[in-house]
C-alpha cells in the first residue's frame, strides 16, 4: 500500500538552531498538508498545498516557518530559530479527492523536540 | 469558541460495553463530517465518513445533527482492540479546504 513518506522520524534540537523536515506523498496526490500536533491535542493545520501552490497558510507562524512543493511532489518544511514551544509532532498528509472525501493520509510524523 | 469541540475522556470501559462520543462544531456552513481514529504515537486514520441521514459500519454507528451542530460515534460490543483517541473532524466550508480536527476523545477498553 502506498505511504506518505516523512523524515527524519525524530529531531532533537537545541533552541535558535535550524530544522527541516521532509514530506514525499502518495504518487499522483495533488493535496499536500502539514498539520502540527501537541501532545494531548489535535492536529493543527499549518499549510496547504495544491501542486505548487500555498492553498492556505493563514496559520503558519511566517516569522520562523516556511514551506514549500516547489515541484508540486515532495515538500519541505522548516523552522529557523526553534523556539521550545515548538516542540510537537510534525504530520504531513496527502489528498487525491479534496477535503470532501475527508480521506487524508498521513505520514508516520517528525517529531520535534527543543531543548 | 473552538471550531470543533470534543470531551476529551478518558473514557474506561469495559470490553463488550457500548460507548459514545459526541462533537459539536460551531460553523453551521460546515460541509462534511468524519471520524478518525489515532492509535498512541501513530498517525491519525480515517474510521468512517458522517452523513446527514447516519451510517454504520459494523460496530460503529455515526450520527450527524446539523440542526443542533452535533455529531457523534456510538461504538457498541467494544473490543480492546479498539482503545485508541476518536478525532472528530469538521470540513468547514465546501471544496478542497482544510479538514479541521478537535482535540480527540481517548477511549481505553479494559478487560
Amino acid at each position: 500500500e502506498a505511504e506518505v513518506a516523512q523524515s527524519p522520524r525524530y529531531k532533537i534540537t537545541e533552541k535558535s538552531q535550524a530544522v527541516a523536515f521532509w514530506c514525499d506523498p502518495i504518487s499522483g496526490h495533488a493535496t499536500l498538508y502539514w498539520y502540527r500536533q501537541i501532545l494531548g491535542q489535535g492536529p493543527e493545520l499549518l499549510v496547504q498545498f495544491q501542486d505548487e501552490s500555498v492553498v492556505d497558510d493563514s496559520q503558519l507562524p511566517k516569522d520562523r516557518f516556511s514551506a514549500e512543493r516547489l515541484k508540486g511532489v515532495d515538500s519541505t518544511l522548516k523552522i529557523q530559530p526553534a523556539e521550545l514551544g515548538d516542540s510537537a509532532m510534525y504530520l504531513c498528509a496527502s489528498s487525491n479527492g479534496g477535503a470532501n472525501t475527508g480521506e487524508l493520509f498521513f505520514g508516520e510524523g517528525s517529531r520535534l523536540t527543543v531543548l | 469558541r473552538k471550531e470543533v469541540e470534543q470531551d476529551p475522556g478518558p473514557f474506561n470501559v469495559p470490553e463488550g460495553a457500548t460507548v459514545a462520543f459526541n462533537c459539536t462544531y460551531s460553523n453551521s456552513a460546515s460541509q462534511s463530517f468524519f471520524w478518525y481514529r489515532q492509535d498512541c504515537r501513530k498517525e491519525p486514520k480515517l474510521l468512517m465518513s458522517v452523513y446527514s441521514s447516519g451510517n454504520e459500519d459494523g460496530r460503529f454507528t455515526a450520527q450527524l445533527n446539523r440542526a443542533s451542530q452535533y455529531i457523534s460515534l456510538l461504538i457498541r460490543d467494544s473490543k480492546l482492540s479498539d482503545s485508541a483517541t476518536y478525532l472528530c473532524v469538521v470540513n468547514p466550508h465546501s471544496g478542497n479546504t482544510p479538514l479541521v480536527f478537535g482535540k480527540g476523545t481517548r477511549l481505553s477498553v479494559i478487560a
